[in-house]
């Protein structure tokens, strides 16, 4: 069974500074995904990883893949407030049945603090 | 088209009543996902179609779940008998093809179970 872990799962952080989110995950996998959450809300497609090494950055945020670890990360660059919200990672296998159904983390709610 | 809809987006029932709640996937895309998120987790996958065909079910779905898409459009869930176990937000998600990979998803019907 595929297992994806997030860490940390809360986060508190002051604006300006850098963090990194990690999501660890059980299995080869084809793709991996991270979507944010504001509360209430629905999820936010933020960067689709597609391959080793893959790395993509949109504005102050930079996810990378390393498919040898079993690892991506979700780096923050000088965080502003607007970020604050909740990310997951979520991962898509190729089950052969055509299936493409994604396995998310528990994700993590980042606050950041002015 | 402005994304995926979903229709109620809250639902109160009391226990033992059936529910249906509807999707409308972005036009023209074929695939079309149906995941549960309780509070505090991850979306957790339920269902997928592609055009009208469901070719995947999870464990989660138990008998009292069903799921259609007729006409390869819009999708609906019911909840048969529903349990107080049954209360989570209900995400529904599509993408144009496998290989569009990112899917995108509506904003989610908030069951609560009486």
């Amino acid at each position: 069974e595929l297992k994806v872990e997030q860490n940390p799962l809360f986060l508190s952080m002051q604006e300006g500074k850098n963090y990194t989110i990690y999501c660890n995950y059980s299995t080869t996998s084809d793709r991996l995904y991270w979507y944010r959450q504001d509360p209430g809300k629905s999820l936010e497609s933020l960067f689709v990883l597609l391959s080793n090494g893959a790395v993509k950055q949109e504005g102050r945020l930079m996810a990378s893949l390393d498919t040898k670890a079993r690892l991506s990360t979700l780096h923050i660059t000088a965080a502003v407030h607007d970020l604050s919200a909740t990310y997951f990672c979520a991962v898509e296998i190729n089950s052969g049945g055509g299936a493409d159904g994604l396995t998310f983390g528990k994700g993590t709610h980042l606050i950041i603090q002015p | 088209d402005t994304g995926v809809s979903q229709d109620p987006r809250h639902k109160i029932t009391k226990r033992g009543q059936n529910v249906t709640f509807r999707c409308d996937p972005i036009s023209e895309h074929n695939r079309l996902y149906w995941y549960r998120q309780t509070l505090g987790q991850g979306p957790e996958f339920l269902t997928y179609f592609q055009n009208e065909a469901q070719l995947e079910k999870s464990r989660l779905l138990s008998d009292r779940f069903s799921a259609e898409r007729p006409k390869g459009s819009f999708s609906t869930l019911e909840i048969q008998r529903t349990e107080q176990g049954d209360s989570a937000m209900y995400l529904c998600a599509s993408s144009l093809s496998r290989l569009a990979f990112v899917k995108y998803f509506g904003p989610g019907t908030r069951l609560t179970v009486t």
